[in-house]
C-alpha cells in the first residue's frame, strides 16, 4: 500500500512567487492534515480536512495560504505570494476517521523562499 | 511556553547505553504519540499511548496521566537508532497534533 506522498520534496522559489504543494493521502484516509516546521522550532498544525470539508483551518498563517481539496481525494496548499518567513518543511498527514486513530505522515516539501 | 516540552533537545551517547526522552505536557489530552524522523526522513509513528505502556523491539514507551508526562526509552542503543524523536499530544476531542519542539539523538559507535 502506497504510503502519504508529498511534491515536490524540494522547492526554491523567489519571494513573492507562487508555490503549490501538493499532499496524496493513502487511499481511504478521510482525515488529511497540513503541518509545518519553521527553523527552530516545533511542528505547527495549519489544517484539518475531513474528506472535501475543512474541519479546522486554525493555524493557517494568513490568507496567503490556500489549502483546497477538492472530492476529498488529493489535497493542494498554495502559498500566494510567498515571503520569506514561509521558509519551512510542509509536512502531510492522513488517517482514517475515528477516535484515536494512527496518523501517517508524508516525507515533507523543504521550501524555501528567497 | 510550549503546551509540550521535551527533555533533553539534545542527548548524544555511546552504542549500548540505555535511552531515556522526556515530554510533559500541560493540556488535558485523549493520546500521545512517539515520532521518529531521520535525517532527510520522513516522520513515523513510534508509539500512540493513551495510558500505561508500551513496547515494540527495544523501544518502551510509558506514560502517567496523573503527572502528564511521558517517557520513551530505548535499550542497547545503536547508531541507527540515531534520529530526532518527537512527542505530539492529541488534546481533548480535537484531531489536530501538537508537538514538542523534538529531541535530537545521537548514537556514537
Amino acid at each position: 500500500e502506497a504510503g502519504v506522498t508529498q511534491f515536490p520534496s524540494h522547492s526554491v522559489i523567489e519571494k513573492g512567487q507562487t508555490v503549490t504543494l501538493r499532499c496524496d493521502p493513502i487511499s481511504g484516509h478521510d482525515n488529511l492534515y497540513w503541518y509545518r516546521r519553521v527553523m527552530g522550532k516545533e511542528i505547527k498544525f495549519l489544517l484539518h480536512f475531513v474528506k472535501e470539508s475543512k474541519q479546522d483551518e486554525s493555524g493557517m498563517p494568513n490568507n496567503r495560504f490556500l489549502a483546497e481539496r477538492t472530492g476529498g481525494t488529493y489535497s493542494t496548499l498554495k502559498v500566494q505570494p510567498a515571503e520569506l518567513e514561509d521558509s519551512g518543511v510542509y509536512f502531510c498527514a492522513s488517517s482514517y476517521l475515528g477516535v484515536n486513530t494512527e496518523a501517517f505522515f508524508g516525507q515533507g516539501t523543504r521550501l524555501t523562499v528567497v | 511556553k510550549n503546551e509540550v516540552e521535551q527533555s533533553p533537545q539534545n542527548l548524544t551517547a555511546q552504542e549500548g547505553e540505555f535511552i531515556t526522552i522526556n515530554c510533559s505536557y500541560s493540556v488535558g489530552i485523549s493520546a500521545l504519540h512517539w515520532l521518529q524522523q531521520h535525517p532527510g526522513g520522513g516522520i513515523v509513528s513510534l508509539f500512540m499511548l493513551s495510558s500505561g505502556k508500551k513496547k515494540h523491539g527495544r523501544l518502551i514507551a510509558t506514560i502517567n496521566i496523573q503527572e502528564k508526562h511521558s517517557s520513551l526509552h530505548i535499550t542497547a542503543s545503536h547508531p541507527r537508532d540515531s534520529a530526532v524523536y518527537i512527542c505530539a499530544v492529541r488534546s481533548g476531542g480535537a484531531q489536530k497534533l501538537v508537538f514538542g519542539q523534538g529531541t535530537r539523538l545521537t548514537i556514537n559507535p
